[in-house]
């Protein structure tokens, strides 16, 4: 069965610092992963996927997100965070070799940006 | 592109009532999937359809139904409604081909608030 873990329910972080919200995942093939993110009383956008190749994605908004396969981890960066970043975050996994799975979705990540 | 539209967006029902949302796709997408999201359970995936077929199911009661018609505009139907049903469902789609392996992002809609009294 596929899982994923966001650690943290809640990230805080002062404007114009780096900003990292962790995710693990597990699935017993190879993953596709994502993160999206959702703002008060909206459904969930997307900003990024990892499929095959580079380890380094990148995303909308200025997100990017390192896929770690030894560690089971693709977290979610941004070098800078805005105020307007302010949202929950939800990472997701679905197992490319399982053929017909649906998607996972974690608990999700409440992020605070600081001004 | 027009994204996905959910109707109603606002939704108060009572005990025992039942309930049918609606979701439009984005045009092109044939696959629409469903998920109930609560405070305390996060995402709940509910089902996906593609081509009119379920193709994949959550763990939920029979209370909750769904179908997709012939242009993808989904309906789920929840019958016999409890408190606990109470929540934000969301629809999904995403350009998906008859093959296995999905990578294709899900674009979501804005969601119907379900509050059951």
């Amino acid at each position: 069965a596929q899982s994923v873990a966001q650690p943290e329910d809640q990230v805080n972080v002062a404007e114009g610092n780096p900003l990292t919200v962790k995710c693990t995942y597990s699935v017993s093939g190879n993953p596709y992963l994502f993160w999206y993110v959702q703002y008060p009383n909206r459904g969930l956008q997307f900003l990024l996927k990892y499929i095959t190749g580079d380890n380094l994605v990148k995303g909308s908004y200025g997100f990017e997100a390192e896929f770690n396969k030894s560690q089971t981890s693709f977290h979610l960066k941004k070098p800078s965070a805005l105020v307007s970043d302010s949202a929950l975050y939800f990472c997701a996994v679905r197992d490319k070799d399982s053929g017909n799975t649906p998607l996972v979705f974690g608990k999700g990540t409440r992020l605070s940006v600081i001004a | 592109k027009a994204g996905v539209t959910q109707t109603p967006r606002y939704l108060i029902k009572t005990r025992g009532q039942q309930v049918t949302l609606s979701c439009s796709p984005i045009s092109g997408h044939r696959s629409v999937s469903w998920y109930q999201q609560t405070p305390g359970q996060g995402l709940q995936f509910l089902f996906e359809y593609f081509s009119e077929t379920q193709r994949n199911k959550g763990n939920f009661p029979g209370r909750f139904s769904g179908r997709q018609f012939s242009n993808s505009r989904s309906e789920m139907n929840v019958s016999t409604l409890e408190l606990g049903d109470s929540a934000l469902y969301l629809c999904a789609s995403s350009f998906r081909t008859s093959g296995r392996r999905t990578y294709n992002e899900q674009f979501f809609g804005p969601g119907t608030r379900l509050t059951v009294l």
